[in-house]
Parts: structure tokens; sequence; C-alpha cells
């Protein structure tokens, strides 16, 4: 498992500033990779997905990096404002198995 | 369009009794999921149902957890008797079912033993 317990690593940024949230995954056979935003006592948020044929993806203010060969993905998000406060978890999934691990999570603390 | 709902959002129990949710997925949503998250770390899969139809459950805790979908709708999810380690959230996910894989959370049940 990939479990950190209550010490989830954090990121602390300024509004306005651009965040990078990294993420490793394990599985070199999966192709489907997704980012999740939980805020405290709320179920994980769609973010932004990508495919394995893909090594960028653009949505409103975030961009999802994939690097199969060492198998990083990465969420950036541009002008991070307060609201941005939460965790990000990033997910991977295999064709055929759609059920998603997630990765043990990163909180993100904007700083006003 | 209404996302997925899950009741009750919290429940306290003792351990040894019982203790059921129940969740509504997003209306279309062939593929429904159970998930548990202990605080800290990210959702597991507990069972996944292809409409009415058990398509993953190699992580469900078959020994004291069950699941449900019937007419491929709803679905519920009991544990009994519960332990202090089933303490989580229950969070429940539905997908459409036409290679798109992006799945849609509801907002959990928090979950107390005691």
């Amino acid at each position: 498992g990939e479990s950190v317990g209550l010490h989830l690593p954090t990121l602390s940024v300024q509004e306005g500033d651009n965040s990078i949230i990294n993420c490793a995954y394990s599985n070199s056979a999966s192709d489907y990779f997704i980012w999740y935003k939980q805020e405290s006592g709320k179920g994980p948020q769609f973010i932004i997905d990508i495919r394995s044929n893909m090594d960028k993806r653009q949505g409103q203010r975030v961009t999802v990096l994939l690097n199969k060969t060492v198998k990083h993905l990465s969420l950036q998000i541009a002008a991070t404002q307060p609201g941005d406060s939460a965790v990000y978890f990033c997910a991977e999934s295999k064709t055929g198995r759609r059920a998603l691990t997630f990765g043990s999570g990163t909180r993100l603390q904007v700083q006003p | 369009e209404a996302g997925v709902a899950q009741s009750p959002r919290y429940k306290i129990i003792e351990k040894r009794q019982s203790v059921a949710f129940w969740c509504n997925p997003i209306s279309g949503h062939a593929t429904l999921y159970w998930y548990q998250q202990i605080l800290g770390q990210g959702p597991k899969l507990l069972i996944q149902f292809q409409n009415n139809g058990v398509v993953d459950d190699s992580q469900l805790p078959k020994d004291r957890f069950s699941a449900e979908r019937l007419k491929g709708v709803d679905s519920t999810l009991k544990i009994q008797p519960a332990k202090l380690e089933d303490s989580a959230v229950y969070l429940c996910a539905s997908s459409l079912d036409n290679g798109f894989q992006t799945q849609y959370f509801g907002p959990g049940t928090r979950l107390l033993v005691l």
C-alpha cells in the first residue's frame, strides 16, 4: 500500500503563484490517469484526466503532464487561489479494470 | 444533473453492531463502486458493480462486509459485525459504461466505530 497515515506531504504556496503537485505511479500497465481534489468532509472531485497515448493535457487553470518513462504524473495549477486548498490525489487504472488505484495524496495550502 | 447521493452522512456505532449505507448513482451510470477511505489515505476499492452484477470484490472483507445493487441502480453496503478498524469514510462512485472511466464520487458516509 501507499499509506502515509495522517502525515500527508504538504505543499504551501502563495496566492497567485503556480503550484506543481507530483505523483509516482507503480503499474507500468496503467493507461488511464486522473487527478481528484478532496476538500475536508467532501468526496473526491474530478479535476482532469489523461490517457497513456498523451503526455500533456490542459484544462481551465490546470495542466496534467505524464511521463511514462519514469512513471511520473504531475498536476500544475496556474494562479493558485485560496479555494484550491485541499488534498489532491492522483489515481491510475488499466483498460479492462475500471476501478482506480489511488495514491497517498498531497495537501495543498494556499497562503493569502 | 444530480450527483451521486449517499446516506447517512454520519454514523456512530459500537463494535459488533451492524450498519448499512445507501448510494444512488448518477442517472444512467451503469458502473457503481464502493471505496473505503481511512483518515489520511486515498480511497481503496471495496467492490465494483456493472449494472447489478459484481465485477470486482477481491478486496471486500466478505466475512463482515456485503453489498448489493438490486435492479442495477441503488446500492447498499453493509457491515456486520463492525470492528474498530472499520472507522472510515465510505465513498460511493459511479461512471458511464461506454469506455470512459471518469468516476464521480458522492459525499461519503463517515463511520465511527467505538
